[in-house]
């Protein structure tokens, strides 16, 4: 099984500031990386696919970038709507998800 | 598009239960779907998957042989059977959508979630 391994844990970041989250392979998934994004009450949302294409709706301060083992969401300017937990996921063999990482103030 | 769960709630271990999903918006019948579901304060974890025409099923090592995925394509409905349900299975359910042909893995579009509490 592909481990996804997810860092960190928890950002804190401030309103405007930039975020950055790093989603590691066990093995090369090719560019075979989604990132869903969880508020709190609510269902996961698909952000991106594909390591670097944003799913319709996503807005465009949300940026995935990537391939083989390491991947990476990048927030330019986090808006108070942002905040959040981001799961990583590798659907190039079946199917595993990241641990998450939480986006707080 | 729209899926909605239905039947969650609290069951004793050992008892069963069934969630449904209802779809619209998008060709039901073309699509593979899944289960996953997520315990409280915790990651997501897949649960199971159907093909379109229900010709493969495949499950969770975890359920395997407990619970049993099946669809209505004439009705637009999607299920899940839970068996011999134990605490662990303690979660929110979601139905999930698959991005299609080429990205069966890749979960699309996600219901609201059925919660399931097994406690005696």
């Amino acid at each position: 099984e592909i481990v996804m391994t997810q860092s960190p844990a928890t950002l804190p970041v401030s309103p405007g500031e930039r975020a950055t989250l790093s989603c590691r392979a066990s093995q090369s998934v090719r560019s075979n990386v989604a990132w869903y994004q969880q508020k709190p009450g609510q269902a996961p949302r698909l952000l991106i696919y594909a390591a670097s294409t944003r799913a319709a709706g996503t807005p465009s301060r949300f940026s995935g970038s990537g391939s083989g083992t390491e991947f990476t969401l990048t927030i330019s300017s986090l808006q108070s709507e942002d905040f959040a937990v981001y799961f990583c996921q590798q659907y190039n063999r079946w199917q595993t998800f990241g641990q998450g990482t939480k986006v707080e103030i | 598009v729209q899926l909605v769960e239905y039947g969650g709630g609290l069951v004793q271990p050992g008892r069963s239960l069934r969630v449904s999903c209802a779809a619209s918006g998008f060709p039901f019948e073309d699509y593979p779907m899944h289960w996953v579901r997520q315990a409280p304060g915790k990651g997501l974890e897949w649960v199971s998957r159907i093909e379109w025409n229900s010709e493969n099923k495949a499950y969770a090592d975890s359920v395997k042989g407990r619970f049993s995925v099946f669809r209505d394509n004439a009705r637009n409905f999607l299920y899940l059977q839970m068996n011999r349900l134990r605490p662990e299975d303690t979660a929110r359910y979601y139905c999930v959508k698959s991005g299609g042909s080429g990205f069966d893995y890749l979960f699309e579009q996600w219901g609201e979630g059925a919660l399931v509490t097994v406690s005696s």
